[in-house]
């Protein structure tokens, strides 16, 4: 079964607010956990990961907050843009070589 | 080329059917990946390459599903016999270094459709 779960497939957004999008894992051993944005008809694309040793990474919009205690992971996205319309996947890795992606959420962002 | 570049980015096939897809990493990424992606779902693992070397397989559905990568670069997916149960889009990802720890580019995809 999947080892991360997305707590909501969609989220509505108004320009300019923030977004958050939960995620929460169920393999209290993962140390490494990935973002992905997905538009339609392209594969994922990188946003942003963070390692268990790490509560908190921030990149360019995005912020990513870890919660190993409650096993859950969220997504910061600041001033949201018609771009950021898309669907996030959360991932983590189950081992060397596997990543397990959860269902996504669909954010859609109003104008 | 800049890209994790696929081929072809559909393909029906009939029942039956033998399909082979094609996957052209990123230039002298080590880490190659085939997931596949079901209809409103998340990907998910199929097989990882690292070079030449098939490290894990696991995720395979089937004995009717096979993948390659003999020279370390591109990769091919072969799935013999196609059912309608393999429909989903085939998504290929390469990263730099070995492992599932770093950053993956996934390529575009191949949607099947098998009808």
């Amino acid at each position: 079964g999947e080892s991360v779960g997305l707590h909501l497939p969609t989220l509505s957004v108004q320009e300019g607010d923030n977004s958050i999008i939960n995620c929460a894992y169920s393999n209290s051993a993962s140390d490494y956990f990935i973002w992905y944005k997905q538009e339609s008809g392209k594969g994922p694309q990188f946003i942003i990961d963070i390692r268990s040793n790490m509560d908190k990474r921030q990149g360019q919009r995005v912020t990513v907050l870890l919660n190993k205690t409650v096993k859950h992971l969220s997504l910061q996205i600041a001033a949201t843009q018609p771009g950021d319309s898309a669907v996030y996947f959360c991932a983590d890795r189950l081992d060397d070589y596997k990543l397990s992606f959860g269902a996504g959420t669909t954010v859609t962002v109003r104008a | 080329g800049a890209g994790v570049s696929q081929s072809p980015r559909y393909k029906v096939a009939k029942r039956g059917q033998d399909v082979a897809l094609r996957c052209d990493p990123i230039s002298g990424h080590v880490s190659l990946f085939w997931y596949q992606q079901a209809l409103g779902q998340g990907p998910e693992f199929l097989t990882y390459f690292q070079n030449e070397a098939q490290l894990d397989k696991s995720g395979l559905p089937s004995d009717r599903f096979f993948a390659e990568r003999p020279e370390g670069s591109v990769s091919t997916l072969k799935i013999q016999r196609t059912q309608q149960e393999d429909s989903a889009v085939y998504l290929c990802a390469s990263s730099l270094v070995a492992g599932a720890n770093t950053e993956a580019f996934f390529g575009q995809g191949t949607r099947l459709t098998v009808v």
